[in-house]
């Protein structure tokens, strides 16, 4: 059971460039999240799926576009990376319970990117 | 903006003594969690406390909820230096949220040996 898993570890990338931040999780979950984690700041969110084949806008969804591929997978793109878009992205998982109320979300190893 | 706010910033205190850090919070909630991240990793959680419940333990952790003052503290006891991470405190439902998580900006805990 591998959890949440995120591809890269680390990216470095020009401004202009465009990159695709891949996530996926083995533990059936129906809901999935990006966020970005700046230096001395919590976690934003910056889209989620509640369920497959729905996506939403979080705080910060300027700049970047998701995918919610199937169940298990869930991509985050950059169309044309910024350097304010330099952060650590991390990806997460979890249940919508019947309230629609979110319970625990289980959270991947983080990605790094830096935009030059 | 923000619903969760920590406070202390930072905390530093030797191995054996007790932490504890406090959340603020705006709206209304469902529940509160806590989360801790070490450094360089994942966010791990560590208890829920319900809107309707006021205290709750797991193991070192003792977690308790206000919500006439819209506050919490996660409270560690017998630290040890392992316990050394940031401490994140979200929310979940209310008025202006809708069903997603909301992070505070985290508690930076150093326990020296």
């Amino acid at each position: 059971n591998a959890g949440v898993t995120q591809t890269p570890k680390f990216q470095v990338l020009k401004t202009g460039q465009s990159m695709t931040l891949q996530c996926a999780q083995d533990m059936n979950h129906n809901s999935m999240y990006w966020y970005r984690q700046d230096p001395g700041m919590g976690l934003r969110l910056i889209y989620y799926s509640a369920s497959e084949g729905t996506t939403d806008k979080g705080e910060v969804p300027n700049g970047y576009n998701v995918s919610r591929l199937n169940k298990r997978e869930f991509s985050l793109r950059l169309e044309s990376a910024a350097p304010s878009q330099t952060s650590v992205y991390f990806c997460a998982s979890g249940w919508k319970t019947s309230g629609g109320f979110r319970e625990t979300q289980y959270f991947g190893p983080g990605t790094r990117l830096l935009v030059l | 903006s923000q619903q969760g706010e920590e406070d202390p910033q930072a905390l530093s205190i030797q191995e054996g003594e007790n932490a504890t850090m406090n959340c603020s919070y705006k709206t209304s909630i469902n529940n509160l969690q806590w989360y801790r991240q070490n450094s360089g990793r994942g966010l791990v959680h560590l208890i829920l406390i319900r809107s309707n419940e006021r205290e709750k333990h797991s193991g070192r952790l003792r977690v308790t909820l206000d919500t006439s003052k819209k506050s919490s503290s996660l409270l560690i006891t017998a630290s040890r230096a392992a316990d050394t991470a940031s401490y994140f405190c979200a929310t979940a439902g209310g008025e202006t949220s809708g069903s997603r998580l909301t992070f505070g900006e985290g508690t930076q805990l150093t326990v020296n040996p």
